[in-house]
Formats: C-alpha cells, sequence, structure tokens
C-alpha cells in the first residue's frame, strides 16, 4: 500500500539553526499537510497546501514557517530560526482530492529536538 | 471557541469486551467526524468517518455513532484484542473554502488487558 514517507526520522539542531523537514507524498495524492505534536499533547494542524500555494494555516504558523514543494515528489517544512519550543513531532500528511470526507494519509513524523 | 473534548484521558478494559470512546465537540457544525488511531511514536492512521446525515458506521469489530443533537460521537471496539490498545483520535475539518484544516481531539489511550 502506498505511504507517505518522511526524513529523517530525527533531527536535532541548535536553537537558532535552520531546518528542513522531508517529506514524499503519496503520488497521486495532491493536498498536503503538515501537523505538529508536543511530547504528551494532541496533534495540530500547521498547514495546507495545493496547487503550490497555502490554502489554510494555523496561528502556529507563523513567519518562521515555510513550506515549498521543490519538485514533483518531496514536500518540504522548514523553520528559520528554531526556538526550544519548536522541539516536538512533525507528521506530514495527503489526501487524494482534499475534501473534508476524504481521509488524510500520515507518515510517521520526524522527531525534531531543539537544544 | 471551538473545542474537541474525549473525555478519558485513558480507558483499560479486558480483553473480549467492548471499548467505547466518547468525542464531544463545541462551536463545531462538522458534516463529517473522522476517528484514527496512533500508535506510540507513529502517525495517525486513519479508521471510519461518519457523515452528519449518517447514525452508525460498521468497519469489521469497529462501530461509529455521530449525533450532532448531543455534538457527540461514540467509537466502538467490540471483541477487544491486545492489539487494539493505542490512542485513538476524533478529528473534525474546520477548513473554509473547500480546504481541510483537520483539529484532532487530545486522544484516548485504550488499554486492552490479556
Amino acid at each position: 500500500e502506498p505511504e507517505v514517507t518522511q526524513t529523517p526520522s530525527h533531527q536535532v539542531t541548535q536553537m537558532g539553526q535552520e531546518v528542513i523537514l522531508r517529506c514524499v507524498p503519496i503520488s497521486n495524492h495532491l493536498y498536503f499537510y503538515w501537523y505538529r505534536q508536543i511530547l504528551g499533547q494532541k496533534v495540530e494542524f500547521l498547514v495546507s497546501f495545493y496547487n503550490n500555494e497555502i490554502s489554510e494555516k494555523s496561528e502556529i504558523f507563523d513567519d518562521q514557517f515555510s513550506v515549498e514543494r521543490p519538485d514533483g515528489s518531496n514536500f518540504t517544512l522548514k523553520i528559520r530560526s528554531t526556538k526550544l519550543e519548536d522541539s516536538a513531532m512533525y507528521f506530514c500528511a495527503s489526501s487524494n482530492q482534499g475534501r473534508s470526507d476524504q481521509p488524510q494519509h500520515f507518515g510517521d513524523g520526524t522527531r525534531l529536538s531543539i537544544l | 471557541s471551538q473545542k474537541i473534548e474525549q473525555n478519558s484521558e485513558a480507558l483499560n478494559i479486558q480483553e473480549g469486551k467492548t471499548a467505547t470512546l466518547t468525542c464531544n465537540y463545541t462551536n463545531y457544525s462538522p458534516a463529517y467526524l473522522q476517528w484514527y488511531r496512533q500508535d506510540p511514536g507513529r502517525g495517525p492512521v486513519f479508521l471510519l468517518l461518519i457523515r452528519e446525515n449518517e447514525k452508525e458506521k460498521r468497519k469489521e469489530r469497529l462501530k461509529v455513532t455521530f449525533d450532532t443533537t448531543l455534538k457527540q460521537s461514540l467509537f466502538h471496539i467490540t471483541a477487544s484484542q491486545p492489539a487494539d490498545s493505542a490512542t485513538y483520535l476524533c478529528a473534525l475539518d474546520n477548513g473554509s473554502g473547500g480546504y481541510q484544516k483537520v483539529t484532532f481531539g487530545t486522544g484516548t489511550k485504550l488499554q486492552v488487558i490479556p
């Protein structure tokens, strides 16, 4: 069964550094998402992306964050200047049609640790 | 403000029994509600979606109900097995303009005891 893959599985970065998290969504999916989950807390929506544009974003997704689809297969999340509170699991997801009645398919996440 | 509450943080049940998990929401008028399973260190996995005009949806040992008057969904696992132990998340879409913006509940951690 096709799956969403994320790399790296664990990223350790010094505070203030830039980090890029990478995702390869399911190949025929057109809608892409990033979520984060701080340890012990709920999964939180960050951003949705369709047709090379952000379609929805949350209050968490401030100017420090950006997303890009640099080629036909990758989808990236960049954090420009990391803070301690950015430490979390970051999940990428994709869906085929992006409608509310469609499930999202998640990767297994990148654990980001900011020192 | 909008809230999704899963009112048991943890639920322990004996193998073979039926597990019932609750999801309550406020200040939403969802057309759909989804349930996901999350194992430790893994991403959520979609289980079931129920529409507002459906009272009940079944898939194998899983059953979901959706009461838009009570603003509540119940998630049942019948004949539970230790392999069902995981965190179960309910989710609602709060997107506009046709784009998804999924909000998850806090989750209920289910432990099935052999």
